[in-house]
C-alpha cells in the first residue's frame, strides 16, 4: 500500500524568507502527486500536481512554485514568504481502492 | 467560482440519531465523487465514493447518494457517534481526463452530542 511522508509537521517563519517542504511516496510508482493547501475557514485549494518527473502544473497564481526532481518527491518553495501563505499543506497521491487521494500528515506553516 | 460547494459550515447533531451531510456541484463533467473526513492538524482520510453511474453507494455506517439531475449528493451516517465529530469534505472530478484533480468543497464540522 501507499504511503506518503511529508515533514515538517510545524513550521514557523518569518515574513519574507524562504520555504521548502518535502513530500516522499512509498509503495507506488510513476504516482500523480498533488499539493493543496487548506487556509484558515476554506476548504481545500490544488496548488500544483505533477503526472512525472520535471512536469508541473500550477493551478492558482501565487507566491509558491513547485518541483519534483524524483519520481517520489515533491517539493513545494517559495523564496519569500508572505503573511497570506500561512495554511495547512498537504501532499496528496492517487490510487488505492478508490479513485481518490492518499494525503500525508500535513505541514502547518505559520508566517509572522 | 466555486465548482463544489458546502452550503453549511457546521451541524450538530445527537448521537444515534442520522447525520446528513449535503454537497452541490456546478460541473455537469464531473464523474467520480469522494467524501473525506478530517481531525484537526491531520490529513483528510477518504470515507466513500461514488461514480456517476450510481445513485447510492453504502458502507456500512456511510452512505452516499447521488442526484444528478440536481447535482447534489449527500452522505448520510447511521447512527452517528462522537468519534464521527470531525470536518466531511466532499470533493468532485472528471476521472476520466486522468488527472484525477479533484475540487473540494469548503468543509462541514460535524458535532456529534453524546
Amino acid at each position: 500500500s501507499q504511503t506518503i511522508h511529508q515533514w515538517p509537521a510545524t513550521l514557523v517563519q518569518p515574513v519574507g524568507s524562504p520555504l521548502s517542504l518535502e513530500c516522499t511516496v512509498e509503495g507506488t510508482s510513476n504516482p500523480n502527486l498533488y499539493w493543496y493547501r487548506q487556509a484558515a475557514g476554506r476548504g481545500l485549494q490544488l496548488l500544483f500536481y505533477s503526472v512525472g518527473i520535471g512536469q508541473i502544473s500550477s493551478e492558482v497564481p501565487q507566491n509558491l512554485s513547485a518541483s519534483r526532481p524524483q519520481d517520489r518527491q515533491f517539493i513545494l518553495s517559495s523564496k519569500k514568504l508572505l503573511l497570506s501563505d500561512s495554511g495547512f499543506y498537504l501532499c496528496a497521491t492517487t490510487g488505492g481502492r478508490h479513485y481518490g487521494y492518499t494525503f500525508g500528515s500535513g505541514t502547518r506553516l505559520t508566517v509572522v | 467560482d466555486q465548482q463544489v460547494k458546502q452550503n453549511s459550515p457546521s451541524l450538530s447533531v445527537q448521537e444515534g440519531r442520522i447525520s446528513i451531510l449535503n454537497c452541490d456541484y456546478t460541473n455537469s463533467m464531473f464523474d467520480y465523487f469522494l467524501w473525506y473526513k478530517k481531525y484537526p492538524a491531520e490529513g483528510p482520510t477518504f470515507l466513500i465514493s461514488i461514480s456517476s453511474i450510481k445513485d447510492k453507494n453504502e458502507d456500512g455506517r456511510f452512505t452516499v447518494f447521488l442526484n444528478k439531475s440536481a447535482k447534489h449528493l449527500s452522505l448520510h451516517i447511521v447512527p452517528s457517534q462522537p468519534g464521527d465529530s470531525a470536518v466531511y469534505f466532499c470533493a468532485a472530478s472528471r476521472v476520466t481526463s486522468g488527472t484525477y484533480k479533484y475540487i473540494f468543497g469548503t468543509g462541514t464540522r460535524l458535532k456529534v452530542l453524546a
